[in-house]
């Protein structure tokens, strides 16, 4: 298994561009995680799905930040228009349907976002 | 709202010696408590799971420990190597998704 892919692993862009990152999860897991983590705040939840409905965003900071989960095996986390504070490592991570969102997490390599 | 902490957020020690990392949350209706480990410019891997009825989990050296009534988890690495340098985090899981600690950045001095 490949485990959680994300794209692309870094990404500079100038203030104002619009970003998208992209997570391609495990095969048949049916819940999505969208985290990120700086030095100040650590890991933050972004937003989750379950069988590619949003459950929960609430930790999406501003209406900047928008997701989506078009099907099983692709979701999307974007910024417009992207600011300096938005820089970050953003992870996405998927978890199996056995236990839902209680059980082990797998985590992707990681966004490095660098906004200038 | 669960808070996790973990202290101290760094450590430094020298190869063999046995260590425990510290873990605490301030809601005690989790389901589960998990470890998991980062290196540098990488993601994070799962290195122990223990569901709320459980006290603890072996894999290897490691050894997770958990106590729900008092809101505290350890993790015990023994016989430690320089390649168990890394950060390590805990995550509390209940209704809602893994809240994390900010972690505890271990170094194993050869």
């Amino acid at each position: 298994d490949a485990g959680v892919i994300q794209s692309p692993r870094h990404e500079v862009t100038e203030m104002g561009q619009e970003v998208t990152l992209r997570c391609k999860p495990i095969s048949g897991h049916d819940y999505l995680f969208w985290y990120r983590q700086t030095m100040m705040r650590g890991l933050e939840l972004l937003i989750y799905f379950n069988n590619n409905v949003p459950i929960d965003d609430s930790g999406m900071p501003e209406d900047r930040f928008s997701a989506k989960m078009p099907n099983a095996s692709f979701s999307t986390l974007k910024i417009q228009p992207s600011e300096p504070r938005d820089s970050a490592v953003y992870f996405c991570a998927s978890s199996a349907p056995s236990g839902g969102k209680r059980e082990k997490l797998f985590f992707g390599s990681g966004t490095q976002l660098s906004v200038l | 709202k669960q808070e996790v902490t973990q202290i101290p957020a760094a450590l430094s020690v020298p190869e063999g010696e046995n260590l425990v990392l510290n873990c605490s949350f301030t809601d005690s209706a989790i389901y589960n408590l998990q470890w998991f480990r980062q290196d540098p410019g990488k993601g994070l891997t799962s290195l122990l799971l223990i569901q709320s009825s459980q006290r603890e989990q072996t894999s290897g050296r490691l050894n997770a420990s958990l106590d729900k009534s008092s809101g505290r988890s350890t993790l015990y690495i023994a016989a430690s190597q320089p390649g168990d340098s890394a950060t390590y985090l805990c995550a509390a899981g209940g209704n809602t998704p893994l809240v994390f600690g900010k972690g505890t950045r271990l170094s194993v001095i050869a």
